[in-house]
């Protein structure tokens, strides 16, 4: 069955820290992944995707990931954190090349502490 | 830009009433999808539509939900007979065919009493 799973249900960093927000994937074929985030009272904002090509992708807000197919992962990382970063973070798959079913994680909820 | 709206952005109903729900997405956008989100989950994936056509939809539609995008531009998601377990966020994401990046609109909140 196609899934995401994102492993922990909150991190917290301190601000100026590097962040790492971890997300793997089992779904057949090529998968197109995607991390959203979450502010209250609104809705999703996209911050990146991967498709093909480079294995590092960047995105909003300072924000990339890395795809890493043996370990069907695609961890979502920042080099120093905001205290503005604090939100809930989503990893999405789109389950097969023909069609849009969207799979998405349960979330993760980041804290950044000043 | 305006964006992607939804409304109402709160319904409350009581169970066994029928209740409708509208998405106006980005103007030249041809996708447009609808998802449900429980609290601690992500989003569910329910349907979607390239212009007027309804292209997909999960099992988690029953019978009792029916979406519709009459002239390929608003959608409504309709839910007959409410129940509780109905209660959740309905969120509307439009896209571009050639694109694989969504955007959401900021839902509505469903409580079903």
């Amino acid at each position: 069955a196609q899934s995401v799973a994102q492993p922990e249900d909150q991190v917290n960093v301190a601000e100026g820290n590097p962040l790492t927000v971890k997300c793997t994937y089992s779904v057949s074929g090529n998968p197109y992944l995607f991390w959203y985030v979450q502010y209250p009272n609104r809705g999703l904002q996209f911050l990146l995707k991967y498709i093909t090509g480079d294995n590092l992708v960047k995105g909003s807000y300072g924000f990339e990931a890395e795809f890493n197919k043996s370990q069907t992962s695609f961890h979502l990382k920042k080099p120093s954190a905001l205290v503005s970063d604090s939100a809930l973070y989503f990893c999405a798959v789109r389950v097969n090349v023909y069609g849009q079913n969207f799979v998405f994680g349960p979330g993760t909820r980041l804290s950044v502490l000043p | 830009d305006t964006g992607v709206s939804q409304d109402p952005r709160h319904k409350i109903t009581k169970r066994g009433q029928n209740v409708t729900f509208r998405c106006d997405p980005i103007s030249e956008h041809n996708r447009l999808y609808w998802y449900r989100q429980t609290l601690g989950q992500g989003p569910e994936f329910l349907t979607y539509f390239q212009n007027e056509a309804q292209l997909e939809k999960s099992r988690l539609l029953s019978d009792r939900f029916s979406a519709e995008r009459p002239k390929g531009s608003f959608s409504t998601l309709e839910i007959q007979r409410t129940e509780q377990g109905d209660s959740a966020m309905y969120l509307c994401a439009s896209s571009l065919a050639d694109q694989e990046t969504q955007y959401f609109g900021p839902g509505t909140r469903l409580l079903v009493l």
